[in-house]
């Protein structure tokens, strides 16, 4: 039971580059979430989806595409990254049970870094 | 003004001691409460959920929620070194989803 997983750990992209963080979990969670994290910040949320078949904007949605592949997996794209989008970034994972927000698991983080 | 606010520290407290943490959060209709932790250079993991008014207590942990006053407590008894991290809190509000604070940098001193 691997919990959630991120892929890659670690990117370096240049400014305009695009890229796609992976994200995968295995608790059979209908919702799933896309943070980052600034330094004295905290998490703010780019896109999550509530179930299979939806996506939502967050907080901080610009700049950022998302797909939810299937049940196990919801992918983050960077279409043309700039600088401002270097940062840590997280998914996370969870049930909403009878309208009150359940544990969110996170996976380990990718950091990216825009030059 | 933030949603959710937190002392932001950083909290240094000799080994043994009590670590009190504060939240603050700004939608009433909130209703789901957390505390995360999060080690330097990893991911966050959840320490205590609450829901109703009033204590909870888990171990060396207990979380405290006044939904009157808005306020979400962390209190950490007998601190360890190993207990140094940024505690997050995370409220979820209307929109049923989670807010977090900034954190709080807590540093036990052996």
């Amino acid at each position: 039971n691997a919990g959630v997983t991120q892929t890659p750990k670690f990117q370096v992209l240049k400014t305009g580059q695009s890229m796609t963080l992976q994200c995968a979990q295995d608790m059979n969670h209908n919702s799933m979430y896309w943070y980052r994290q600034d330094p004295g910040m905290g998490l703010r949320l780019i896109y999550y989806s509530a179930s299979e078949g939806t996506t939502d904007k967050g907080e901080v949605p610009n700049g950022y595409n998302v797909s939810r592949l299937n049940k196990r997996e919801f992918s983050l794209r960077l279409e043309s990254a700039a600088p401002s989008q270097t940062s840590v970034y997280f998914c996370a994972s969870s049930e909403i049970a009878g309208g009150f927000q359940e544990t969110q698991y996170f996976g380990p983080g990718t950091r990216l870094l825009v030059l | 003004q933030k949603e959710v606010e937190q002392n932001s520290g950083p909290l240094s407290v000799p080994e043994g001691a009590i670590a009190s943490l504060n939240c603050t959060y700004s939608d009433r209709g909130s209703q789901s409460f957390f505390w995360y932790r999060q080690y330097s250079g990893k991911s966050p993991e959840l320490i205590m959920s609450i829901y109703s008014n009033g204590d909870k207590e888990d171990g060396r942990f207990t979380a405290q929620l006044n939904k009157a006053s808005q306020y979400v407590s962390l209190l950490i008894r007998d601190s360890q070194p190993s207990d140094s991290a940024t505690y997050l809190c995370a409220v979820t509000g209307s929109a049923r989803q989670l807010t977090f604070g900034s954190g709080t940098q807590l540093t036990v001193l052996p």
